[in-house]
């Protein structure tokens, strides 16, 4: 019963290519996150999504877009994907927006651009 | 926006010795600092947080202890075990404990258990 799971968990493909990360929570929380870890391991939130409110981090290309069929999903895409993009992108869920920082993560999906 | 610098980005000590990891955090209105542990290729779990009205807080072998004015928290392990060799993240968060913005977190700290 994981509480927070991606996929998938690894994905490699080509430049310029369009892809999709799925995000599913089973723990009931209202809001969940992207997160992305770069390659010298720093985290940093992407986007957060609380009752259909998207929260979007200014430094985030728009060539990234969150999408939420439901409160207990909320898929990643991407498109025009670039080098630069290769990281590891975890999905997060928490209560709601007072307790982000007591987030549980998904297991993370390691995306690497070639 | 909220800026945390973590300290030292790579820590190695013998087993048994104690480790203390340092942050320090840009907005004095932040008042929520969890602290992750990272497991190789594994996803980042909390251990230990504390509140701004709080000075310390311990959890067995593991202390976080805060310094408001001063704007730094840290962490620290006693009696380090093989297994608490990870990286560990602190983080500072706006709000009563979380917000939009989610987690600023810090670079992270490599921490070596050496045998």
């Amino acid at each position: 019963d994981t509480a927070v799971s991606q996929t998938p968990k690894y994905l490699v493909t080509q430049m310029g290519n369009d892809k999709s990360i799925k995000c599913e929570q089973n723990l009931g929380h209202d809001t969940m996150y992207w997160y992305k870890q770069d390659s010298k391991k720093f985290l940093k939130i992407m986007f957060s999504y609380n009752n259909k409110e998207l929260i979007i981090n200014e430094t985030v290309p728009n060539r990234f877009s969150p999408k939420s069929p439901d409160k207990a999903h909320l898929n990643l895409h991407i498109n025009s994907l670039e080098l630069g993009d290769s990281a590891v992108y975890f999905c997060a869920s928490s209560q709601d927006l007072t307790r982000a920082a007591e987030a549980f993560f998904g297991q993370g999906t390691r995306l690497t651009v070639v | 926006g909220e800026n945390v610098e973590q300290h030292p980005s790579t820590l190695s000590v013998q087993e048994g010795d104690s480790a203390v990891i340092k942050c320090t955090y840009s907005d004095s209105a932040s008042n929520y600092f969890p602290w992750y542990k990272q497991e190789l290729g594994k996803r980042p779990q909390l251990i230990i947080d504390i509140r701004s009205n709080v000075g310390e807080k311990k959890d067995q072998r593991i202390a976080v202890t805060l310094n408001k004015t001063a704007k730094h928290f840290s962490l620290h392990i006693t009696e380090t075990q093989p297994e608490d060799s990870a990286v560990y993240f602190c983080a500072a968060s706006l709000g009563a404990g979380g917000g939009a913005d989610g987690l600023t977190f810090g670079k992270g700290t490599h921490l070596i258990i050496q045998p």
